[in-house]
């Protein structure tokens, strides 16, 4: 069965430090990453996608892929109490019938305090 | 990102009746549609997947003859939850896929079954 597994919350950091969530994969043959924040009582909304082993940086949000490993991770600098949320890791199967259809972790709640 | 619209947001309806939830993509064409359910405290969980002008895909689980979905065109999907039950009652989302398997999410309409 296809998994993935998010760092166990909920997590705290207070305003301005730089908050860490980790997520790990059972399928190797993946393909495709995200990372989704959802605030409470509404939808998903994508923060980043990440394709290859690395980093990809967009403004405060840096994600990293380590495929070996089936890792992958957000770094959210300059921590904002509007980044408090549950962020969501989302995986895309290796090819066929799975190759778009995304298993979701099971979120890690964020808090930010001032 | 691109634009993908959910209605109704919100419904309160008698067990026993039908509800139909709408599921358009506004500004890109979707050839595959995605129906989600999220219960409180949990994460997302794939109902099916709709390809437009065949028949769903549904996941393991899911009863095709409760949650009819049917995807007329590139633009419109819908989920049509049959003789609802308060065990139906849930959050139920949308997404359209877009390039590189990345998904767009309506707002979500929260299902109150009474």
């Amino acid at each position: 069965q296809k998994e993935v597994e998010q760092n166990s919350g909920p997590l705290s950091v207070p305003e301005g430090a730089i908050a860490s969530l980790n997520c790990t994969y059972s399928d190797r043959g993946s393909q495709s990453f995200f990372w989704y924040r959802q605030y409470s009582g509404k939808s998903p909304e994508l923060i980043m996608s990440i394709y290859s082993n690395g980093d990809k940086e967009d403004g405060r949000f840096t994600a990293q892929l380590n495929k070996a490993s089936q890792y992958v991770s957000l770094l959210i600098r300059d921590s904002q109490p509007s980044d408090s949320a549950t962020y969501l890791c989302a995986v895309s199967g290796a090819g066929g019938t799975s190759y778009g259809k995304l298993t979701f972790g099971q979120g890690t709640i964020l808090t930010v305090h001032p | 990102g691109a634009v993908v619209s959910q209605h109704p947001s919100w419904v309160i309806c008698k067990s026993g009746t039908s509800v139909k939830i709408e599921c358009r993509s506004l500004d890109f064409q979707a050839t595959t549609m995605f129906w989600y359910r999220q219960f409180p405290k949990q994460s997302l969980m794939l109902m099916a997947t709709s390809n437009e002008g065949s028949k769903a895909t549904y996941e393991q689980g899911v009863e095709k003859d409760k949650f009819l979905i049917n995807h007329a065109s590139l633009t419109l999907s819908t989920l049509t939850v049959t003789s609802a039950h308060p065990e139906d009652s849930s959050f139920y989302i949308c997404s359209a896929g877009g390039g590189m398997a990345v998904q767009y999410f309506g707002a979500g309409t929260r299902l109150s079954v009474l």
